[in-house]
């Protein structure tokens, strides 16, 4: 099965630009790269999804090298309410779904 | 209108006791998961189905069942239940459709029910 790590927790302050790194070996050449959002008590919230290279939204990018053994996930001018825990998710080469561990953000005024 | 609710919100209940949490969408969604979450926030998927599939995680003990009876519902069953069974369980769901198999579409997940079994 594929290993994900990230980060256990970052700090940050309002206005700033966070980056939160994954780390994915093993990743099966068809698994797509997705980020979920989720605040205390409530479930998970997508937040972005990628293969390879960049991709931008509304609400965040990600950035994917070319090996796709790893990836970022930038969040612009981070506020207060971007206080959660940030989970990467891939799949291994059998099709599973594979959460990371989650990344606890703390936004500080 | 909840996308994905979940009933019971919270459940309090003995060791060897069976229950079960109910799981519904209105998202015309095809696809739905049961995921635990334990109490360092490890999220880990149980089960994934859709009317064709039931993927199980091998690491799930037989103990734990899921039971579909519509294409919006998705039920977990769990009997004799254990200690180690507290967590928070969440429902979500995803559309397939018909493009290349994949588990990596957009999932929509429900608000949790916190299990405690003492």
């Amino acid at each position: 099965l594929a290993k994900i790590t990230q980060p256990i927790s970052m700090d940050s302050y309002e206005g700033q630009e966070v980056n939160i790194t994954c780390s994915h070996n093993n990743i099966a050449t068809n698994d797509y790269i997705t980020w979920y959002q989720q605040f205390p008590s409530q479930g998970p919230r997508f937040i972005i999804q990628g293969y390879k290279t960049k991709v931008t939204n509304e609400v965040a990018s990600l950035f994917i090298p070319a090996d796709r053994k790893s990836s970022t996930l930038s969040l612009p001018r981070v506020s207060l309410s971007d206080t959660a825990v940030y989970y990467c998710l891939v799949g291994d080469r059998t099709g599973k779904l594979i959460f990371g561990q989650g990344t606890t953000l703390q936004v500080k005024p | 209108d909840t996308a994905v609710s979940q009933t019971p919100k919270y459940l309090v209940t003995q060791m060897g006791n069976d229950k079960s949490i109910k799981c519904e969408q209105n998202l015309g969604h095809d696809t739905m998961y049961w995921y635990k979450q334990d109490s360092k926030k490890f999220l880990k998927i149980m089960f994934s189905y859709n009317n064709k599939e039931l993927i199980i995680n091998e690491t799930v003990p037989n103990r734990f069942s899921p039971k579909s009876p519509d294409k919006a519902h998705l039920n977990l069953h769990i009997n004799s239940l254990e200690l180690g069974d507290s967590a928070v369980y969440f429902c979500a769901s995803s559309d397939q459709g018909n493009r290349f198999r994949s588990h990596y579409n957009e999932q929509f997940f429900g608000p949790g029910t916190r299990l405690t079994v003492l």
